[in-house]
């Protein structure tokens, strides 16, 4: 199965700053990755698909690069409301598979 | 709008059968190209995909739980089941119900809210 590593494991940043988030993939996934957004006690949001589109209602702060097996999630401005974990997932083979996350925490 | 909703028993018995619904209201869980998915996230830790069925019935599962999952669909009720055979404590965790379709590109755009389960004497 594909292995998504995601990094780093905790991001500590003020709002008002820019986010990077990393996902690599142990081989190719094309473009079919996704990024999701877990609050705390809440089920993931689908944020970005196929690694640069913008999920229905979701901000312009938020974009995805890449493809293959590196990819960025980018948030351009911290809100107070996006500091949260954030997964990726592929879809490009059986089983899909989800990274083990990056939190993004109030420094 | 849809809404899913995970329910079933909050406590298992290891080697038992962890049986768990989720009810689609809102809308008719045959209309439109939709995926009904299963994923669990054990406490702490990071999200694991279980399987998914399409109204015809046809399946995706993932081999590392082997031969263990069965998922169905009852459009009568308009809801999805999970069963997972002979639980351990390693099972243990939220189990979420989620729809992928076409339009979403097959990627998980609806969840549930999840259902804690627990296996334990």
């Amino acid at each position: 199965e594909i292995v998504l590593t995601q990094s780093p494991g905790t991001l500590s940043l003020s709002p008002g700053e820019g986010a990077t988030l990393s996902c690599r993939a142990s081989q190719s996934v094309r473009s079919y990755l996704a990024w999701y957004q877990q609050k705390p006690g809440q089920a993931p949001r689908l944020l970005i698909y196929d690694a640069s589109n913008r999920a229905t209602g979701i901000p312009a702060r938020f974009s995805g690069s890449g493809s293959g097996t590196d990819f960025t999630l980018t948030i351009s401005s911290l809100e107070p409301e996006d500091f949260a974990l954030y997964y990726c997932q592929q879809r490009s083979s059986w089983p899909w598979t989800f990274g083990q996350g990056t939190k993004v925490e109030i420094k | 709008q849809v809404q899913l909703q995970e329910s079933g028993p909050g406590l298992v018995k290891p080697s038992q059968t962890l049986s768990l619904t989720c009810t689609v209201s809102g809308g008719s869980i045959s209309s439109g190209n939709y995926y009904w998915n299963w994923i669990r996230q054990p406490a702490g830790k990071g999200l694991e995909w279980i399987g998914r069925i399409y109204t015809s019935g046809s399946t995706n599962d993932n081999p590392s739980l082997k031969s263990r999952v069965t998922i169905s669909v009852d459009m009568s009720k308009n809801q999805v089941s999970l069963k997972l055979s002979s639980v351990t404590a390693a099972d243990t965790a939220v189990y979420y119900c989620a729809r992928d379709q076409v339009s979403s590109m097959y990627y998980l755009d609806l969840w549930g809210r999840g259902t804690l389960v627990t296996v334990s004497s």
